[in-house]
């Protein structure tokens, strides 16, 4: 079946813009998340989405970084006003249920800012 | 605060043998432990959870343990292979069942024919 998908696979934008990135979980996960991941570095946690529960945010590093997720599935993170130090991979994963259930990543959004 | 570590030098070892990499905690009580394999240019994928009351788990050549009390966990591949090389993150749950994850910087294994 297919997994978890995103797009763009790359993105070159200029600092100051803001930027879009979006990700399709798996069908029938309730719990997705975004993670940000610099050269050479671990996963820095940014966001996760469980069903219709609150966010927990508590990994976004600034105001300038926001997501949403309709409908229970698709998930946009938006970066306003980009700035160089945002350039990395960012990567969303969705699983079964949260807690103790496996994570499937998928391929990742690679921002370059300007 | 919390801190996860994993050894940050490459492990280069011989095809055949066994690897072994090391994840510590400190400042945590995980209820789970994960660890996933990243190859380069690809998201991470999972390869084998523990729990606080499980000393070990295995699959196939992979082996896992886990030990509260040190605050460590052992990750080994036996009859390694050169398509074992890749980057292994560990991640830790935490027993507040939020699913927040939070990895290690990971460790790259090199596997020589």
């Amino acid at each position: 079946g297919a997994g978890v998908s995103q797009s763009p696979s790359n993105k070159v934008t200029e600092k100051g813009k803001d930027v879009e990135l979006r990700c399709d979980p798996i069908s029938g996960h309730t719990a997705l998340y975004w993670y940000r991941q610099s050269l050479g570095q671990g996963l820095e946690f940014l966001i996760y989405f469980q069903g219709n529960s609150a966010p927990d945010k508590s990994g976004l590093p600034s105001d300038r970084f926001s997501a949403e997720r309709t409908g229970g599935s698709v998930s946009t993170l938006t970066i306003q006003r980009t700035q160089q130090e945002d350039s990395a991979v960012y990567l969303c994963a969705s699983s079964l249920e949260a807690a103790a259930h496996e994570q499937f990543f998928g391929p990742g959004t690679r921002l370059t800012v300007l | 605060s919390q801190k996860i570590e994993q050894n940050s030098e490459a492990l280069n070892i011989q095809e055949g043998k066994t690897a072994t990499l090391t994840c510590n905690y400190t400042n945590y009580s995980p209820a789970y432990l994960q660890w996933y394999r990243q190859d380069p240019g690809r998201g991470p994928v999972f390869l084998l959870l523990i729990r606080e009351n499980e000393k070990e788990k295995r699959k196939e050549r992979l082996k896992v343990t886990f030990d509260t009390t040190l605050k460590q966990s052992l990750f080994h591949i036996t009859a390694s292979q050169p398509a074992d090389s890749a980057t292994y993150l560990c991640a830790l749950l935490g027993s507040s069942n939020t699913g927040k994850l939070i990895f290690g910087q990971g460790t790259t294994l090199q596997v020589k024919p």
